[in-house]
């Protein structure tokens, strides 16, 4: 199976500011079609996850601009470039190369 | 849009059978992947599998032996069955589009608990 990891697993932001959160995989999530299967998902406090970026860089529609992905191989970041109060919750990435899918444990991201 | 809602007992005895059924709504089941995932209480998430509409599966090695996944197309949903519960599968269940979840439902909490 492919671990995926994250760091910093908490990370407390002051809102404008800016928060990376940093995610690995044991093995590389490319694949041979030329896409990275990374993903990164939003859970606010009491909700579903919801997907915001897939293969590693491309947004949702109706995810703001403020998050973006980067990364190849194994090493991803999720970046947000101002925090707003809105954005609290638990970051987790995803490795959508192979079954079993597996997830990150998650950032949980609060504000100061 | 498409949505997804799960649905079940919420309460289950140790050593029987959970079975949830997730109705989508707002689309067709056709042509996508269908996928189940878990969240015990207060920690991460677990991919339990998933089911393409045409009944192929894929299942997480943990919960291989005891999981089951089924499609009805005549109804637009799919079901997870999972047996010789523990309290070990206390979770929220969620059903979701997609074998690397685009769109989730809201989730249903299952206890097994006698």
């Amino acid at each position: 199976d492919i671990v995926m990891t994250q760091t910093p697993l908490s990370l407390s932001v002051t809102p404008g500011q800016p928060a990376s959160i940093s995610c690995k995989s044991s093995e590389s999530l490319l694949h041979s079609d030329g896409k990275t299967y990374l993903y990164w998902y939003l859970q606010k406090p009491g909700q579903s996850p919801h997907l915001l970026i897939y293969e590693v860089s491309s947004r949702l529609s109706g995810v703001p601009d403020r998050f973006s992905g980067s990364g190849s191989g194994t090493d991803f970041t999720l970046k947000i470039s101002r925090v707003e109060a809105e954005d609290i919750g638990v970051y987790y990435c995803l490795q959508g190369l192979q079954s079993p899918r597996t997830f990150g444990p998650g950032t949980k991201v609060e504000i100061k | 849009q498409v949505q997804l809602q799960e649905s079940g007992p919420g309460l289950v005895k140790p050593s029987e059978t959970l079975s949830l059924t997730c109705t989508v709504s707002g689309g067709s089941i056709r042509n996508y992947y269908w996928s189940w995932i878990r969240q015990p209480p207060g920690k991460g998430l677990e991919w339990i599998g998933y089911i393409s509409y045409s009944g192929s599966t894929s299942y997480s090695p943990s919960l291989k032996s005891r999981v089951s996944m089924s499609v009805d197309t005549s109804k637009n949903q799919f079901s997870l069955r999972v047996s010789s519960v523990t309290a070990a599968d206390t979770a929220v269940y969620f059903c979701a589009r997609g074998a690397s979840p685009l769109s989730w439902g809201q989730g249903t909490l299952v206890t097994v608990s006698s």
